[in-house]
């Protein structure tokens, strides 16, 4: 079965406390891991398209990495405006008729304290 | 910036009614998708659409769910008799093309089903 899961589960840091989430996948026919930010009540919002083992990203404070099984999203000195839940998503592809879909993680939830 | 737009934002109803989410996908996007989200729980796939059909559903995505684009674009989402189990948070997205292109999500309905 299709896994993603993210670690930890909750995240509180002080402001400027550099930290990494982790997203690990079991996932057969995985074309793409995607980085969401989701802030409470809304949908989510893209951050980041990852698609082969050593490929990286940076956008503003936070850079993902990627390799053969897992992700990595680190924050650089956070902000309080960076509080919210982040999420993985393995883009997986079943072939005949699929177009592919996105199978999430459970999101970790950051709070950065100032 | 083109974004994909949900209403109602809140829908309160009865079990067993019918209910009819819409979505006006990003306009030059061509496969469309819906995911929920149950409090608390992860972002699930339910159906993609191209070209005018479903390409993939989930096991979630029974006969009570429809799915439809009534004109160029409309894409909606019919839930026949809701259940008590249909409350949640349901996203519409869309991507533009190609396999591994990121999915823009909307801002969501919460559904309640009382």
């Amino acid at each position: 079965e299709d896994q993603v899961t993210q670690s930890p589960e909750a995240l509180r840091l002080q402001e400027g406390e550099s930290s990494s989430l982790n997203c690990s996948y079991t996932v057969s026919g995985l074309r793409g891991l995607f980085w969401y930010r989701q802030d409470p009540g809304k949908g989510p919002e893209f951050l980041f398209t990852l698609y082969s083992a050593g490929e990286e990203k940076e956008k503003e404070r936070l850079k993902a990495t990627l390799t053969k099984k897992e992700s990595f999203l680190h924050i650089t000195a956070p902000k309080p405006e960076d509080s919210a839940t982040y999420l993985c998503a393995g883009w997986v592809y079943a072939g005949g008729t699929s177009y592919g879909k996105l199978t999430f993680g459970q999101g970790t939830i950051l709070t950065v304290h100032p | 910036e083109p974004e994909v737009t949900q209403t109602p934002s809140h829908q309160v109803t009865q079990m067993g009614q019918e209910v009819i989410l819409r979505c006006v996908p990003i306009s030059n996007h061509l496969y469309f998708y819906w995911y929920r989200q149950i409090l608390g729980q992860k972002v699930e796939f339910l159906v993609s659409f191209y070209n005018n059909e479903i390409s993939e559903k989930s096991e979630i995505f029974d006969d009570q769910f429809s799915v439809e684009r009534p004109d160029g674009s409309n894409f909606t989402l019919k839930i026949r008799s809701t259940k008590l189990e249909d409350s949640a948070m349901y996203f519409c997205a869309s991507r533009r093309t190609g396999y591994q292109e990121t999915q823009y999500f909307g801002p969501g309905t919460r559904l309640l089903v009382l």
